[in-house]
């Protein structure tokens, strides 16, 4: 699987946009990027994927270059709940599921009142 | 509710103890994970299943082994403890049938080995 490049952390202000950034300029054309997060010491928790399209849902926007070499996660209006690391992954699309998800050390994003 | 239950919750083993992680899910999928995460790090994966009565080796699967009697539980054995596994160890599975990569995560299970 493609490795991800992730920062180690970030600072959002409560309310705004937070934009996390994900290089992965080594994706193949079957890879899909994958974001989780994890809040405190829980078991992660997933957000969203996509392949080359932006997708969206209730959590979060998932944006991906037309190079497919990066993408951004993005909380349209951070809370203070946000606040937690959030891994970026790369990985082929597994029916089987015998390619597990393999996590980096992520992004700590605080959101700052 | 469904979804991924691990016990025990909390665990503390003197060095050379055995013990056994239970995992069980109701999702009805076929494959189960064990991670394992140390303070400050990210998930590392210790073994995987794909399916019931078979199963591979992670990234760190030394001083563990697992078992996959059925297609609702995966356990996770240490048999002779060492500090190295003070650990906390998540279980998941696919949340659905079909494996779209959206996992579903156990609450975890706290291990300290002295």
């Amino acid at each position: 699987d493609a490795k991800t490049t992730q920062p180690t952390s970030m600072d959002c202000a409560e309310g705004r946009a937070a934009n996390l950034p994900c290089n992965h300029s080594t994706i193949s054309g079957n890879e899909y990027v994958y974001w989780y997060r994890q809040i405190h010491s829980q078991g992660p928790q997933y957000i969203i994927h996509g392949l080359k399209n932006n997708e969206t849902n209730e959590m979060a926007s998932l944006i991906i270059t037309e190079d497919r070499k990066s993408s951004t996660l993005i909380l349209p209006h951070a809370t203070l709940r946000d606040t937690a690391v959030y891994y970026c992954i790369v990985r082929v699309h597994s029916p089987s599921g015998n390619t597990p998800l393999v996590f980096g050390k992520g992004t700590r994003l605080s959101v700052i009142a | 509710n469904a979804g991924v239950t691990q016990t025990p919750k909390f665990q503390v083993l003197k060095t050379g103890q055995s013990m056994t992680l239970q995992c069980a899910q109701d999702m009805n999928h076929n494959s189960m994970y064990w991670y394992r995460q140390d303070p400050g790090m990210g998930l590392r994966l210790i073994y995987y299943s794909a399916s019931e009565g078979t199963t591979d080796k992670g990234e760190v699967p030394n001083g563990y082994n697992v078992s996959r009697l059925n297609k609702r539980e995966f356990s996770l054995r240490l048999e002779s403890a060492a500090p190295s596994q003070t650990s906390v160890y998540f279980c998941a599975s696919p949340a659905g049938e079909v494996n779209t990569g959206e996992l579903f995560f156990g609450e975890g299970s706290r291990l300290t080995v002295l």
